[in-house]
């Protein structure tokens, strides 16, 4: 049982790099969301999908791009690295709009 | 902005004591409530879900007043494991699909 698969689990970029953090699910959840955590902050909503080809903003959406192509798929882009961006980012999924959601383990990401 | 506010604590309790964790909400509109648990440099995970009725799961009973707007968290006889930091959550109101959560809540369970 995968769960919520996120990858890469590390990375360091610099600032003005893009790159892509990737998130899948292999529960059949049609609710996916991405979420920062910074200490002192708790955990923000950056975007989320309510399904194939639905994305929408959440709190803190600047600086970050999302699609849903496919149920399983929800990556996240970073178009052009800030050192604000640096943080912990948590994707999640749920089967429902109110259930439980099921987080992947983290990419820590810091920005130089 | 909706708001959901937690003592941070840290809460450091012997083993065996029995501690509990307040969380109050602004979002009259909401519907669901969450307490997770989160271990140090780990993913969130759920704890147990909060209904009005308040419910219980061994040793953790979790209450919610909605005329209050306030949701808690009591363990009884505190364990080492349970040492983690506690986030209250609750959703946005009208089924939709964004959670808030609060800042956490620091939980050390001493020998």
């Amino acid at each position: 049982n995968a769960g919520v698969t996120q990858t890469p689990k590390f990375q360091v970029l610099k600032t003005g790099q893009s790159m892509t953090l990737q998130c899948a699910q292999d529960m059949n959840h049609e609710y996916m969301s991405w979420y920062r955590q910074d200490p002192g902050m708790g955990l923000r909503l950056i975007h989320y999908s309510v399904g194939a080809g639905i994305t929408d903003q959440g709190e803190v959406p600047n600086g970050y791009n999302v699609s849903r192509s496919t149920t399983e798929d929800f990556p996240l882009r970073l178009l052009s690295a800030a050192p604000s961006q640096t943080s912990v980012y948590f994707c999640a999924s749920s089967y429902s709009a109110t259930g439980e959601a099921f987080f992947g383990q983290g990419t820590r990401l810091t920005v130089v | 902005r909706k708001e959901v506010e937690q003592d941070p604590g840290p809460f450091n309790v012997p083993e065996g004591a029995t501690v509990a964790f307040n969380c109050t909400y602004s979002n009259s509109a909401s519907q669901s409530f969450f307490w997770y648990r989160q271990d140090c440099r780990k993913e969130p995970k759920l704890l147990m879900s909060v209904y009005s009725s308040g419910n219980e799961d061994g040793r953790f009973t979790a209450q919610l007043n909605r005329a209050s707007q306030y949701i808690s968290l009591l363990i009884r006889d505190s364990k080492l494991s349970d040492s983690a930091t506690y986030l209250c959550v609750v959703d946005s109101g009208a089924g939709s699909y964004q959670l808030t959560f609060g800042k956490g809540t620091k939980l050390s369970v001493i020998p």
